[in-house]
């Protein structure tokens, strides 16, 4: 079994709908993170959380919120869906100190 | 200036030839560094770690230059199985906790 699942894996919506994607790991990793990919712009950070308690802005976080409801879980919320949010989002983990991330398989999302 | 900047290419080399990319970073208190592989629409997954003193795995070998802040990879032998796209990856620490940073990635395509 995957260590780090995504759900859904495709998603297609309308403009103005509010969009849940989520994230489990079973790696016990305390740190998790979204990302978001876009064609010639790579991987950028959206929001991070090193625990439960403890959530961080990423670099593109407008329009997007987060929760962590328990360790293995870290859900990322579009409020309010608009078109440049298409794009292919990965979750990831990570152990203590200056570890190495692991991704879940991506969801990718369009908002037409 | 993006901190992480890599030549997306493409490459395009034949079977069993050498082929070597190479990343700059802009962040001289960086403190860790890593090869990622993607494949297309799929998630990056940890190729290998890059230490002071080079490593290798396989036809695979990564080089740092602290002193340059580049980092490089060098596959010999290439398969086809080689094809993807190759992330540089480095942990700022200091800076931004344990949030990475992504270049944009670099395009290989081994022919028959």
């Amino acid at each position: 079994d995957a260590d780090v699942t995504q759900t859904p894996r495709n998603r297609i919506t309308k403009t103005g709908k509010r969009i849940m994607l989520e994230c489990s790991q079973t790696k016990g990793h305390d740190r998790m993170y979204w990302y978001r990919q876009d064609p010639g712009l790579g991987l950028r950070l959206i929001y991070y959380s090193f625990d439960v308690k403890d959530i961080n802005k990423g670099e593109i976080s407008d329009g997007y919120s987060v929760s962590r409801q328990a360790q293995a879980k870290f859900s990322l919320s579009l409020e309010s869906a608009i078109p440049n949010q298409t794009a292919l989002y990965f979750c990831a983990t990570s152990g203590m100190g200056p570890d190495t991330q692991y991704f879940g398989p991506g969801t990718r999302l369009t908002v037409l | 200036r993006k901190e992480v900047e890599q030549d997306p290419g493409p490459f395009n080399v034949p079977e069993g030839a050498t082929v070597a990319f190479n990343c700059t970073y802009s962040n001289s208190a960086s403190q860790s560094f890593f090869w990622y592989r993607q494949d297309c629409r799929k998630e990056p997954k940890l190729l290998m770690s890059v230490y002071s003193s080079g490593n290798e795995d396989g036809r695979f070998t990564a080089q740092l230059n602290r002193a340059s802040q580049y980092i490089s990879l060098l596959i010999r032998d290439s398969k086809l199985s080689d094809s993807a796209t190759y992330l540089c990856v480095v942990n700022p620490f200091l800076h931004s906790g344990y949030a990475l940073n992504f270049g944009k990635g670099t395009s290989l395509l081994v022919t028959p």
